[in-house]
């Protein structure tokens, strides 16, 4: 079954505009990872976060994190036309069978307009 | 590039076809894994090997069956797929600590097109 859900679907803004992401799941979990992907081509990791995180930065990237509502938001700060790729989450929500690995919601599509 | 390498990149073949994936990480990780990427839904987890012993998927059919002869090589051999079973295919590696999923490193693909 699907774990993580990203919101929007698909978001359109203009370059140097801030993106913001965000994810929703089900069950509780070990982390929870964001992913990019450009057209075509494998996925990238960007960052991952531990449920006793709340707040992560990289570069220009900020993830935040609430177990309560098990939710997750990106944001990227002053995008740029290279950042136009799909972003993912995925969750690492380990049952007990170890068989469960890593579950990825369908994306949110994000093109930076120039 | 990511380390993880997968040949080939396209791949197109008919139903009564047999016909292999290969992957290749050159990162020292000690799990493996296969991915199917079917346009508008999710990535779907099709087998994880960890420390080159496969976890059970049963959900995956026959017709796809992995082998991992050591921790830096994986395949997936195909054999009478679907029209169905066109999709991208990745491979992914990773460190794993215990039984928590780390960050993964992923393969450009094998974009596969059944015929």
């Amino acid at each position: 079954s699907q774990q993580g859900e990203e919101d929007p679907q698909a978001l359109s803004i203009q370059e140097g505009e801030n993106a913001t992401m965000n994810c929703s799941y089900k069950t509780s979990i070990n982390n929870l990872q964001w992913y990019r992907q450009n057209s075509g081509r494998g996925l990238v990791h960007l960052i991952l976060i531990r449920s006793n995180e709340r707040e992560k930065h990289s570069g220009r990237l900020r993830v935040t994190l609430d177990t309560s509502k098990k939710s997750s938001s990106l944001l990227i700060t002053a995008s740029r036309a290279a950042d136009t790729a799909s972003y993912f989450c995925a969750t690492d929500s380990y049952s007990g069978g170890g068989a469960d690995g890593l579950t990825f919601g369908k994306g949110t599509h994000l093109i930076i307009q120039p | 590039e990511t380390g993880v390498t997968q040949t080939p990149r396209h791949l197109v073949m008919g139903m009564t076809n047999k016909k292999s994936l290969k992957c290749e990480q050159h990162l020292g990780h000690n799990a493996m894994y296969w991915y199917k990427q079917s346009a508008k839904k999710p990535l779907e987890l099709m087998f994880v090997y960890s420390l080159e012993e496969r976890v059970e998927n049963n959900s995956v059919p026959s017709r796809f069956s992995p082998e991992c002869p050591n921790s830096s090589h994986l395949f997936l051999h195909l054999h009478t797929l679907q029209p169905e079973d066109s999709a991208l295919y990745l491979c992914a590696s990773s460190q794993q600590t215990g039984l928590t999923y780390n960050e993964q490193f992923f393969g450009p693909g094998t974009r596969l097109t059944v015929l």
